[in-house]
């Protein structure tokens, strides 16, 4: 079964600070990862995805993820925090050998970001 | 990147009545559509897939008869949540999946918030 977890419900950073939102998967085959993030009353933005190729993701506003394999981990990472990064960040894994359900995104449950001035 | 609009952004409704909830991928040809609702501080869940043309497959728990989708067209679908009540209550997003491929993003609309009174 596909699923993913994110340990954290809520990460606390200092603006300037690098930052790191965690994010594990189960999938059967090679994972399909992807972040988005969620400001206030607003739908999804997409940041970044990891399809095949270096594990090191850049994605957009700085945001960069690593593909752990070994780890089954996806974190989210920017070097230097900002206060308008506070939102919602949510981890999504699709499963490219999974044949039902039109290839589907599951979700974390969602970290909330909070930078501090 | 791709835009997804919904419309209406919010909507406030009766108990008994139906509400139809518009999603239109703008500048470019949806194959797919996903339509997911959020609780608060809560994950995405998705509702059903739909494929332009074709009936729309439901996760497991969803009521068909309740909540109708339709895409009829690859820039346009549409929920219906019929007979709503208070437990309606939620924030609905719809989803676009640019490609047929399943590495592709999918890109996400604004949501729709709706209250049953």
């Amino acid at each position: 079964a596909q699923s993913v977890a994110q340990p954290e419900d809520q990460v606390n950073v200092a603006e300037g600070n690098p930052l790191t939102v965690k994010c594990t998967y189960s999938v059967s085959g090679n994972p399909y990862l992807f972040w988005y993030v969620q400001y206030p009353n607003r739908g999804l933005q997409f940041l970044l995805k990891y399809i095949t190729g270096d594990n090191l993701v850049k994605g957009s506003y700085g945001f960069e993820a690593e593909f752990n394999k070994s780890q089954t981990s996806f974190h989210l990472k920017k070097p230097s925090a900002l206060v308008s990064d506070s939102a919602l960040y949510f981890c999504a894994v699709r499963d490219p050998m999974f044949s039902g359900g039109y290839n589907k995104l599951i979700f974390g449950a969602g970290t909330r970001l909070a930078v501090h001035p | 990147g791709a835009v997804v609009s919904q419309h209406p952004s919010r909507v406030i409704c009766k108990s008994g009545t139906s509400v139809k909830i518009e999603c239109r991928s703008l500048d470019f040809q949806a194959t797919t559509m996903f339509w997911y609702r959020q609780f608060p501080k809560k994950s995405l869940m998705l509702m059903a897939t739909s494929n332009e043309g074709s009936k729309a497959t439901y996760e497991q728990g969803v009521e068909k008869d309740k909540f109708l989708i339709n895409h009829a067209s690859l820039t346009l679908s549409t929920l219906t949540v019929t007979s709503a009540h208070p437990e309606d209550s939620s924030f609905y997003i719809c989803s676009a999946r640019l490609g047929g491929g399943s590495y592709n993003e999918q890109f996400f609309g604004p949501g729709t918030r709706l209250t049953v009174l």
